[in-house]
């Protein structure tokens, strides 16, 4: 399958800082990128879809100025946290769409103290 | 809203046993189907999909789709510990690219 990769793998922050996520597909152009979120024994909520080129859409109820999401160029997207809170400590997955299915990065665990 | 909904289980089987994950939708529109494999701690992974045309088996594998009733299954045969994770049955949206995904089905396969 294809390569999808995301960095950091986890990072960990102070409160009121802002972290950035990368996710790269490797071996593909992804016009077409998801991010997703995770909280403990939860399952995967999609918080916006990113297409190259044009704003992200992201789903009801994520902030879209808090969650900044930039798709420049058809193998990178990036998720910016902005003022990060203990709350936004998570897994945040991000997924590249292939001709059939979704292939997901490693994810980022993202702790915030 | 769509809904995929699973048991959270733990569904525990004995090492050799088949296992029967199940999901239900809501989205009667709903034409692409996926199991995805997520152990502790990591991303999920592609185990297979479906479409609304037809059961799919691949090695131990093997998909199944119930349109009338929406009602998704994937059968695990000689069950291995290996195969204990969570799995995520996950629909995609019609009319959309987006995937709604299940809570997840914790399987447990026992040596």
């Amino acid at each position: 399958g294809a390569v999808v990769s995301q960095h950091p793998s986890w990072v960990i922050c102070k409160s009121g800082t802002s972290v950035k996520i990368e996710c790269r597909s490797l071996d593909f152009q992804a016009t077409t990128m998801f991010w997703y979120r995770q909280f403990p024994k939860q399952s995967l909520m999609l918080m916006a879809t990113s297409n190259e080129g044009s704003k992200a859409t992201y789903e009801q109820g994520v902030e879209k100025d808090k969650f900044l999401i930039n798709h420049a160029s058809l193998t990178l997207s990036t998720l910016t946290v902005t003022s990060a809170h203990p709350e936004d400590s998570s897994f945040y997955i991000c997924s590249a769409r292939g001709p059939n299915e979704q292939f997901f990065g490693p994810g980022t665990r993202l702790t915030v103290l | 809203q769509k809904e995929v909904e699973q048991n959270s289980g733990p569904l525990s089987v004995p090492e050799g046993a088949i296992a029967s994950l199940n999901c239900t939708y809501s989205d009667r529109g709903s034409q692409s189907f996926f199991w995805y494999r997520q152990y502790s701690g990591k991303s999920p992974e592609l185990i297979m999909f479906i479409y609304s045309n037809g059961d799919k088996e691949d090695g131990r594998f093997t998909a199944q789709l119930n349109k009338a009733s929406q009602y998704v299954s994937l059968l695990i045969r000689d069950s291995q510990p290996s195969d204990s994770a969570t799995y995520l049955c996950a629909v995609k949206n019609s009319g959309y690219s987006t995937l709604t995904f299940g809570k997840g089905t914790m399987l447990l396969v026992s040596p």
